[in-house]
């Protein structure tokens, strides 16, 4: 199993611009998440997902959205994106009832100038 | 609002050292609670998790343990070693919420010297 991936890696996006952050998971795991993390700070929700279909926010959506349309795939569209946008995301995913751990991507490191 | 805060921000110890890192929370109504390791430019892995009705979980040379009245988790290492270096995040999760939502603290970035 791959686990969980997201590409891109890294990407530079100018103000205003829009762009999709990809996440993928081939554990069938139900849950998925959008995380994001400032530097020297804690990872903060962004939306989740326990289900194909089914979304909704987190702590922080302002500026995000997602959907979910298969059981594999989790993406984040940033719309008119913004300098406090800057960050690092992360997506990650799990099953609900078996130990509940969550299973992170390795992130996208996203500059927006 | 849960808050979850972890001291101190960086640790720097000589190999071989025993040593513990902090996190607290002010919501004691957690479900469970989770110690992440995290490397530079990596995702997240998980180490241990406690469930409410536990008061420690151990893996090699791992320990956690739980206050949950009080508030407090402390993530023991024994005989740290330089492959140890990492940031370490705890992360708890609010009693039965639908999306098993963490809340995360801000870390504490290891070192261990050689």
């Amino acid at each position: 199993n791959a686990g969980v991936t997201q590409t891109p890696k890294f990407h530079i996006l100018k103000i205003g611009q829009s762009m999709t952050l990809q996440c993928t998971q081939d554990m069938n795991h139900n849950y998925m998440y959008w995380y994001r993390q400032d530097p020297g700070m804690g990872l903060k929700l962004i939306y989740y997902s326990v289900g194909a279909g089914i979304t909704d926010k987190g702590e922080v959506p302002n500026g995000y959205n997602v959907s979910r349309s298969t059981t594999e795939d989790f993406p984040l569209r940033l719309e008119l994106a913004a300098p406090s946008q800057t960050s690092v995301y992360f997506c990650a995913s799990s099953y609900l009832r078996q130990g509940e751990t969550q299973y992170f991507g390795p992130g996208t490191r996203l500059l927006v100038l | 609002k849960q808050e979850v805060t972890q001291i101190p921000a960086a640790l720097s110890v000589p190999e071989g050292e025993n040593l513990v890192l902090n996190c607290s929370f002010t919501d004691s109504a957690i479900y469970n609670l989770q110690w992440f390791r995290q490397d530079p430019g990596k995702g997240l892995t998980s180490l241990l998790l406690i469930q409410s009705s536990q008061r420690e979980q151990t893996s090699g040379r791992l320990n956690a343990s739980l206050d949950k009245s009080s508030g407090r988790s402390t993530l023991y290492i024994a005989a740290s070693q330089p492959g140890d270096s990492a940031t370490y995040l705890c992360a708890v999760r609010r009693r039965a919420n639908a999306g098993n939502m963490l809340t995360f603290g801000g870390g504490t970035r290891l070192m261990v010297k050689p």
